[in-house]
Parts: structure tokens; C-alpha cells; sequence
């Protein structure tokens, strides 16, 4: 079983609006940790986010937050006023307790129109 | 460096022939993971290493995958008589702990895209 869903495989929005990604994860394990990634195209892998399932407040880290609704299990990440910079696909992912593995989504390409 | 390096950053092999890539984690991380990532999709896990012990290898997808990190640090992935299939792009990841911390962020490299004619 799919264990993370990103539905949309690419988004166009324009320049200083907000955007959602959308992510929605399975899992029996109580204990997990939700990331999310950037990859532009010059295909490094960055960091942007991290919300464990016991934090009782979503993550956020400057114009990055994770709405994090645990009984939906799902995890979007908001992007606040978009820039041109944002353009690359972005991944879901997550964590299990009992594996050191990262499972990804297979992403949304956001293109940020000016 | 501050980051994970990896190299090369890009390989062409012909079917058949062997390859090393190499990964080069952030000074002093314990754990070492490997990943591969097809073209539009998302990485998906090979191997990972804590120090020099190979601790999980269920990704490899076969034998002619193999991976080592003989003294902890630097990780080599390499891939015998390279098939088509093969071709994607390899991605290396580093965290600083040494045991299974859900919140452990991986810090990856920058990959090397292999292409198997």
C-alpha cells in the first residue's frame, strides 16, 4: 500500500500568493515523523520541514508550515507569499519509529508564474 | 565541506560495465543512507549505514548492488554489469544520530545521475 499520496503532480500559482501541497500518509505506527523536501532542478534534496505525531502545534519555519491534521492523516506544507525561487518539485515524506528509512511521495512540480 | 557531496555528478556507462559513485556525508554524522530515484518520481531507499556497519540493505534492488563505508565515513555505492534499468539519478543522505530518532533530519547530496547505454 501507497503510503504517501501527493495527488497533484503539478500546480502553477502566481507570484506572492500562497500555495498548498497536498499530502496524505498511512501508517499503523503511532509514532512517525512527517518531512518535507525541496528539489530544484539541480537535484539536491533540501530540507524544509519536520512534524512529529505526538507535536501538539503545526511546524512552522518562516514562510514554510505544515497543517498537520492527525485523524485525516494528512500533512499539507503552506508556502506564504510564493516566489519565483519556490519553482521545483516538492516531496512528502515520512518516517516510521521502527525504521531509519525515509518513505517519499512522488512529488509536485510547482511553478511559480511571475 | 558543510554538505554531502557526491560524485561523480554525472556517469554514462555502457551495459555491462561496472561503476562506483561515491558519497562523502557531513563531518562527524553517524548514519549514511543511499537512495535511488527514477525519472518523475520520488527517492526510494537502498541501504543505510550507521558508522561502518551496514545496518539495513533490503532496498537493493539485486546482487549486482553493493555498498560499503569501510571506516565510517566516506560510502561507496557500486553497481555491477549495469543493466538499463539503472539508470537514475543516486542520492546520498547524512544525520548526525546514531540510532533510530524519528526526528533525525537526513541531509542529502546533490546525487549523480548514472545513464546506462
Amino acid at each position: 500500500a501507497q503510503k504517501i499520496t501527493q495527488t497533484q503532480p503539478g500546480m502553477f500559482v502566481q507570484e506572492k500568493e500562497a500555495v498548498t501541497l497536498d499530502c496524505t500518509y498511512d501508517t499503523s505506527d503511532p509514532s512517525y515523523g512527517l518531512f518535507w523536501y525541496k528539489q530544484p532542478s539541480s537535484g539536491e534534496m533540501i530540507f524544509l520541514i519536520y512534524q512529529g505525531s505526538y507535536d501538539q502545534q503545526n511546524a512552522t519555519e518562516g514562510r514554510y508550515s505544515l497543517n498537520f491534521q492527525k485523524a485525516r492523516k494528512s500533512a499539507n506544507l503552506v508556502i506564504s507569499a510564493s516566489q519565483l525561487g519556490d519553482s521545483a518539485m516538492y516531496f512528502c515524506a515520512m518516517r516510521e519509529r521502527s525504521y531509519d528509512k525515509i518513505i517519499f511521495g512522488k512529488g509536485t512540480r510547482l511553478h511559480i508564474l511571475p | 565541506g558543510a554538505g554531502v557531496s557526491q560524485s561523480p555528478r554525472y556517469k554514462v556507462a555502457k551495459r555491462g560495465q561496472d561503476v562506483a559513485l561515491r558519497c562523502d556525508p557531513i563531518s562527524g554524522h553517524v548514519s549514511l543512507f543511499w537512495y535511488q530515484q527514477a525519472l518523475g518520481q520520488g527517492p526510494e531507499f537502498l541501504t543505510y549505514f550507521q558508522n561502518e556497519a551496514q545496518l539495513d540493505k533490503s532496498g537493493l534492488p539485486s546482487d549486482r548492488f553493493f555498498a560499503e563505508r569501510p571506516e565510517g565515513s566516506v560510502s561507496t555505492l557500486k553497481i555491477q554489469r549495469t543493466q538499463q534499468e539503472d539508470s537514475a539519478v543516486y542520492l546520498c543522505a547524512s544525520s548526525p544520530s546514531r540510532g533510530s530518532t524519528i526526528t533525525d533530519t537526513q541531509y542529502f547530496g546533490p546525487g549523480t545521475r548514472l545513464t546506462v547505454l
